[in-house]
């Protein structure tokens, strides 16, 4: 079945600092969505890439969708203490309609 | 305001006793969903339901059972027969045959001692 590898599984990072995650897919994605869960809580969705090579910016967030359809990254500039969490990429494939979450990232940003 | 109740938030059981979760949704969607997080692992598929009075099994569907009765509610039994049923769970909503936004509950936390 379709697989979805994400990785670093942990980042820390000193606040100020850039953050990336990726995520690579054994089979090519019609679309794919990020999440992100603060410390207790649960996920919420971020954005979702659709088109091959597809870019999108939520302020100091950059989301990237490879152009197989098969990976993609997200992108934090100069991290904030307000980051922090574990962020989940979720791929779908095919005629399905079930997404495959990432095992996830979490984001520790250190003062 | 329209969303997704998960309730109890902290269950407490000792082994060999079924437990019921309940999710209900106000947001009219036809699809819903049941994930298990533990630390490292992600979310993980237990059940879901595309339509009212139909569901199916997902990744690790044993020793989990659902019903979907009506179109806001989707509980979840945890039964003894799942082995290792010590987790958070995961409530999930969004419109029918669409790969859009998931919307999730805030989670209900399964102690089993």
């Amino acid at each position: 079945g379709q697989q979805v590898m994400q990785i670093p599984q942990y980042q820390h990072v000193q606040e100020g600092e850039d953050f990336t995650t990726y995520c690579n897919s054994s089979t090519t994605l019609s679309n794919i969505q990020w999440y992100k869960q603060r410390p207790g809580g649960h996920p919420v969705f971020l954005i979702q890439l659709v088109k091959s090579g597809e870019v999108k910016k939520q302020k100091r967030l950059t989301f990237q969708f490879g152009e197989a359809k098969k990976n993609s990254s997200l992108h934090i500039t100069a991290t904030q203490t307000t980051d922090v969490g574990t962020y989940f990429c979720a791929g779908t494939s095919g005629g399905s309609y079930i997404p495959t979450f990432g095992r996830g990232t979490s984001l520790i940003v250190h003062p | 305001d329209g969303g997704i109740t998960q309730s109890p938030k902290y269950l407490f059981r000792k082994e060999g006793q079924n437990v019921t979760l309940s999710c209900e949704q106000n947001l009219n969607h036809d699809a819903m969903y049941w994930y298990r997080q533990d630390p490292g692992q992600g979310l993980r598929l237990i059940y879901y339901s595309q339509i009212v009075n139909d569901f199916q099994k997902g990744d690790i569907a044993e020793g989990y059972s659902v019903s979907r009765e009506k179109k806001e509610s989707f509980p979840l039994t945890v039964t003894s027969a799942q082995k290792n049923p010590t987790a958070f769970y995961l409530c999930a909503s969004r419109t029918g045959g669409s790969t859009g936004e998931l919307f999730f509950g805030e989670g209900s936390r399964l102690t089993v001692l």
